[in-house]
């Protein structure tokens, strides 16, 4: 069975960091791009970062350029973000999600997580 | 930058009766490679996002065939034959055609609800 499980989420106060994990298995790891996506409370769904199965090309929304950084292990099936000068506007529950394909582009994620909330408050 | 535009944002249905979503993107979808990435998901109640179509056509696996999504260029249909109790949540489209900035660009999201 496919699964993506999130942990690293919690309350940290605005200008700090937290770095998100996300475990994969069931699934030839390497062979897809992995997104991370988030949800504000109340609100859509916002692609954040996303990076391709060999790990070479990254990509981040603008709201997170420069602040998130996005990294995988293949030989640990995982994927990381590492989120630095956090905001009140980064709030939300972040999804990993699984790609369609080897790079971040086209076709959306197949498979999500069941998500982590990040709080971002003093 | 491409923006999604979903209407109707709220959609009260009876239960067996038909519902539409419409999606409409600021640029044409069409790829350098002649294909269209738009993809449409559902967001039940308290549950993570699922992915029902890719392509603007394709059902996902385990989806069920009252699904069905339809377009071209710069516009876009989700429909749903009959609308049963499962399907009330939230649907977005969401486009892979134009990046970068960024990636993928979701729609504002519509709800589906029961009337």
């Amino acid at each position: 069975e496919v699964q993506l499980l999130e942990s690293g989420g919690g309350l940290v106060q605005p200008g700090g960091s937290l770095r998100l994990s996300c475990a994969a298995s069931g699934f030839t790891f390497s062979s897809y791009a992995m997104n991370w996506v988030r949800q504000a409370p109340g609100r859509g769904l916002e692609w954040v970062a996303g990076i391709g199965g060999i790990g070479g090309s990254r990509n981040y929304a603008d709201s997170v350029k420069g602040r998130f950084t996005i990294s995988r292990d293949n030989s640990k099936n995982t994927v990381e973000l590492q989120m630095n000068s956090l905001r009140v506007e980064d709030t939300a529950v972040y999804y990993c999600a699984k790609d369609y394909d080897i790079v971040t582009a086209y076709y959306g994620m197949d498979v999500w997580g069941q998500g982590t909330t990040v709080t971002v408050s003093s | 930058d491409v923006v999604l535009t979903q209407s109707p944002l709220s959609l009260p249905v009876t239960l067996g009766q038909p519902a539409s979503i419409s999606c409409r993107s600021s640029q044409s979808l069409v790829y350098t490679d002649g294909n269209t990435y738009l993809n449409w998901f559902q967001q039940r109640p308290g549950q993570s996002p699922r992915r029902l179509i890719y392509k603007v056509s394709n059902r996902d696996s385990g989806v069920p065939d009252r699904f069905s999504g339809s377009g071209s260029g710069t516009d876009f249909t989700l429909k749903i034959s009959r609308v049963e109790a499962e399907d009330i949540g939230v649907y977005y489209c969401m486009q892979g055609t134009h990046w970068p900035p960024g990636v993928y660009t979701f729609g504002q999201g519509t709800k589906l609800e029961i009337k």
